[in-house]
């Protein structure tokens, strides 16, 4: 358990639906990213935060994606009118702002099945 | 062409052996390099770092080549508890922070 959690593990829902994911970091770390893992594949970078500020957006993150972190602490995914195509495991990690060798800590993960 | 390229197996080996990943990455302005393991439905976990002069932790080495944008994980005696899938991973700076961009994965099975 690296200490970084997610809420919820597991969601299904229907095709048009919103879901909202949570991501709490290790506590004093500064640094959260967001990242998309479908089967097969390698988790791809979605979106980063230093404290509160969104500093960097993946082109895979489309309008229907929107991401937050309002006190620097935790944060939340958002996914309107999902897809298909949205279905994958959605992963959180946490790092403490160092050098290029700073360690990212994920979380287990949110797996989004869209029906 | 995929930024980060690895043969994603899977490679079946006995265990004891020896066995080789290698991985390739297209963009030069790749700045740090790790491997990564993942087990089956389970988050990735740091395996090591990667550096130019080559690192050993344990059972497991990794060497980096930036002139031929070629990272290697070397694991030695392997051990059942080894399977799992290997993730070659590469840092860009950008913006302040650390993207990392991952391979597909190889996938290895220790068998008895």
């Amino acid at each position: 358990d690296t200490g970084v959690s997610q809420d919820p593990r597991h969601k299904i829902t229907k095709r048009g639906q919103n879901v909202t994911f949570r991501c709490d970091p290790i506590s004093e770390h500064n640094r959260l990213y967001w990242y998309r893992q479908t089967l097969g594949q390698g988790p791809e970078f979605l979106t980063y935060f230093q404290n509160e500020a969104q500093l960097e957006k993946s082109r895979l993150l489309s309008d229907r994606f929107s991401a937050e972190r309002p006190k620097g602490s935790f944060s939340t995914l958002e996914i309107q009118r999902t897809e298909q195509g949205d279905s994958a495991m959605y992963l959180c990690a946490s790092s403490l702002k160092g050098g290029l060798q700073e360690t990212q800590y994920f979380g287990p993960g949110t797996r989004l099945l869209v029906l | 062409r995929k930024e980060v390229e690895q043969d994603p197996g899977p490679f079946n080996v006995p265990e004891g052996a020896t066995v080789a990943f290698n991985c390739t990455y297209s963009n030069s302005a790749s700045q740090s390099f790790f491997w990564y393991r993942q087990d089956c439905r389970k988050e990735p976990k740091l395996l090591m770092s990667v550096y130019s002069s080559g690192n050993e932790d344990g059972r497991f080495t990794a060497q980096l080549n930036r002139a031929s944008q070629y990272i290697s994980l070397l694991i030695r005696d392997s051990k059942l508890s080894d399977s799992a899938t290997y993730l070659c991973v590469v840092n860009l700076l950008t913006g302040g922070g650390n993207k990392l961009t991952f391979g597909t994965g190889t996938q290895l099975k220790v068998e008895l």
